[in-house]
């Protein structure tokens, strides 16, 4: 199975701030790469698909960057809204279709 | 709008079954799958599985085969998919969802729709 391994495993940042958030898979997925924002009891929801796809009516603040291996989160300018776990998934070839660890973002 | 709606929490005891269900609607059942993932209190989102409505094909993550079960009824562009879980230990508690699978070859998969989640405690 391909393993995912995002970092930090959480982060502390201000309103206004740019945050990164790497993910990294054991083996090349091209760019089937996904990323999902959960806020606590409530379902994940789709934030960016197949590397650098904005899903529908989701912020433009947010942007998805990478291939083969290494890829990257990025909140422009952090809002409160944004405080949740954020999840990577690779969806490579066929299934398992594993996820990263999360990624819990705070805000100062 | 697209909706999955899932059945409510489930409390077991150890060695007993659970059947989750998942409610579409809003859409075409058949044209996307269906997969489920669980998520302990406090930890991260596991894929378990999924089902193609239109093919009835499945595939199931290692750990649970032989353990797990999906299946679809349906009624048009409405249908229902369900997931049973067998031989529950207190491992299994957690909360369950279902999520619509969109597939093409040049974006790959991706989750776009979730259910709200089953909890399933298991607990003598």
């Amino acid at each position: 199975d391909i393993q995912m391994t995002q970092s930090p495993s959480s982060l502390s940042a201000s309103v206004g701030d740019r945050v990164t958030i790497t993910c990294r898979a054991s083996q090349s997925i091209s760019t089937y790469l996904n990323w999902y924002q959960q806020k606590p009891g409530k379902a994940p929801n789709l934030l960016i698909y197949a590397g650098s796809s904005l899903q529908s009516g989701v912020s433009p603040r947010f942007s998805g960057s990478g291939s083969g291996t290494d890829f990257t989160l990025t909140i422009s300018s952090l809002q409160p809204e944004d405080s949740a776990t954020y999840y990577c998934q690779q969806t490579y070839s066929t299934p398992p279709w594993t996820f990263g660890q999360g990624t819990k973002v705070e805000i100062k | 709008q697209v909706q999955l709606v899932q059945s409510g929490a489930e409390v077991k005891k150890p060695g007993a079954s659970v059947k989750v269900s998942c409610k579409a609607s809003g859409y075409s059942f058949t044209n996307y799958d269906i997969h489920w993932v669980r998520q302990a209190t406090g930890q991260g989102l596991e894929w378990m599985g999924w089902m193609n409505p239109n093919s009835a094909n499945t595939g199931y993550a290692q750990k649970f085969q032989g353990r797990v079960t999906m299946a679809i009824t349906r009624n048009t562009s409405i249908g229902t998919a369900y997931m049973e879980l067998s031989s529950l230990t207190s491992e299994d508690t957690a909360m369950y969802y279902c999520a619509r699978g969109y597939s093409s070859t040049w974006y790959g998969n991706y989750f776009d729709s979730w259910g709200q989640g089953t909890l399933v405690t298991v607990s003598s």
